[in-house]
């Protein structure tokens, strides 16, 4: 079984701060995802990272996947009480495209006003 | 596109009962498709994977004969929870394989 540690769990910061989300694995990625998922919701895909050593930005997001693939991060950048979430990350190993994902235990982000 | 629909989006059913909930592929056709549970204040867990046309494959630890899945075709998988009981309680995600997975909104079933 592949795992997936995601950390922090929980994360409460004030507004304006910097974030940093971290997923790592033993285990060689071919694809990783990062989700965030709002309550009574399914989640929603904020980026998928395949290349090593890739970056990816989406607005104030910046992902980033190791240069060995076993690990990506999340940063945040003046953060706003808008990005209150779930953070998911989640690694597919086999690169077939039909196996499940495997997710990380998720980042309970809260930004206070 | 890559609309991906769950229905009901919630249900209460009383234990013993069994509860089917759909998912549907909108604007694509799915071979495969993918159920998830998730506990309150957890991460989603892959339950397991539905086929068109074929068996579906269950994760280690995850009863067929309780969760029975039909996906009989390119843009309907069901879940049926047999005899549901209080700790069948749950978000059931379900997603759609469109080269990426595109998730369904959730299904919260509440069993008494």
């Amino acid at each position: 079984t592949q795992l997936l540690e995601q950390s922090p769990q929980f994360l409460s910061i004030q507004e304006g701060e910097n974030l940093t989300v971290y997923c790592n694995s033993s285990s060689v990625f071919s694809s990783l995802q990062w989700y965030r998922q709002e309550p009574g919701e399914g989640p929603v895909l904020l980026v998928t990272v395949v290349t090593g050593g890739e970056v990816k930005k989406l607005k104030r997001l910046t992902f980033q996947f190791g240069d060995a693939r076993k690990d990506s991060s999340l940063h945040i950048t003046a953060a706003q009480p808008g990005d209150t979430g779930l953070y998911l990350c989640a690694g597919d190993w086999t690169g077939g495209g039909a196996d499940g994902l495997t997710f990380g235990k998720g980042t309970h982000l809260i930004i206070q006003p | 596109g890559a609309v991906v629909s769950q229905h009901p989006s919630w249900v209460i059913c009383k234990s013993g009962t069994s509860v089917k909930i759909e998912c549907r592929s909108l604007d694509f056709q799915a071979t495969t498709m993918f159920w998830y549970r998730q506990f309150p204040k957890q991460s989603l867990m892959l339950m397991a994977t539905s086929n068109e046309g074929s068996k579906a494959t269950y994760e280690q630890g995850v009863e067929k004969d309780k969760f029975l899945i039909n996906h009989a075709s390119l843009t309907l998988s069901t879940l049926t929870v047999t005899s549901a009981h209080p700790e069948d309680s749950s978000f059931y995600i379900c997603s759609a394989d469109n080269n990426e997975q595109f998730f369904g909104p959730g299904t919260r079933l509440t069993v008494l």
